[in-house]
């Protein structure tokens, strides 16, 4: 079954394609984010995180960058697959005073078509 | 696979009824956090716990309290169930120190309140 809303912005994409997926944060004193992808009927699952103090870094096949002169985040996914369709929220970690809670931005539905 | 166990994975009741939400963190994780997701809010932070002491605080009804157990294991419990409740409830735990970590998410359990 679904597990987020139905008022997602969505991005879709042809297969083979990339995708990039944006993100804009509140709070300027976050010092570490975090991209996760949910499939319909599971929790999050992590993808990659960065810290303030950089503002690219890579996994396999993802590549987040960090702007944080103007709060934005984006997740680059190469060659997209359709095992890519999901929701991607990036996530921000709000600092050890708030018991390093993480807050969550909307969400964005990936679709990849074949 | 997360490593984050969460039980039962549905639950249907009725309006004014009282519920328990069970969730084991992974192995080695002190940290318990609890988030609901609901289809028009995306995933809000209700509560963490470190080492079975209460650490933070989001936006939890007072309808609504958790522990952490010595175990470490968690549980979440909702009383006076109104039909507004009916959601996705998501315990994620992280390891010590929680600094900087990524969050890793259990499946989830699907509340309806009817």
């Amino acid at each position: 079954g679904e597990s987020v809303g139905l008022h997602l912005p969505t991005l879709s994409v042809q297969e083979g394609d990339n995708s990039i997926i944006n993100c804009a944060y509140s709070n300027s004193a976050s010092d570490y984010f975090i991209w996760y992808k949910q499939e319909s009927g599971k929790g999050p699952q992590f993808i990659i995180d960065i810290r303030s103090n950089m503002d690219k870094r890579q996994g396999q096949r993802v590549t987040v960058l960090l702007n944080k002169t103007v709060k934005h985040l984006s997740l680059q996914i190469a060659a997209t697959q359709p095992g890519d369709s999901a929701v991607y929220f990036c996530a921000e970690n709000m600092g050890r005073n708030a018991g390093n809670m993480l807050t969550f931005g909307g969400g964005t539905r990936l679709m990849v078509k074949p | 696979d997360s490593g984050v166990t969460q039980t039962p994975k549905h639950l249907i009741t009725a309006t004014g009824q009282r519920v328990t939400l069970r969730c084991s963190p992974r192995s080695g994780d002190l940290s318990v956090y609890w988030y609901q997701q609901s289809l028009d809010q995306g995933l809000q932070f209700l509560i963490q716990y470190y080492n079975g002491e209460e650490r933070a605080k989001g936006n939890i009804l007072e309808r609504f309290s958790a522990q952490q157990f010595p175990d470490l294991h968690s549980e979440l419990n909702l009383s006076s169930l109104e039909l507004g409740d009916s959601a996705l409830y998501f315990c994620a735990s992280s390891p010590d120190p929680p600094d900087n970590s990524p969050l890793h998410f259990g499946n989830g359990t699907r509340l309806t309140v009817t």
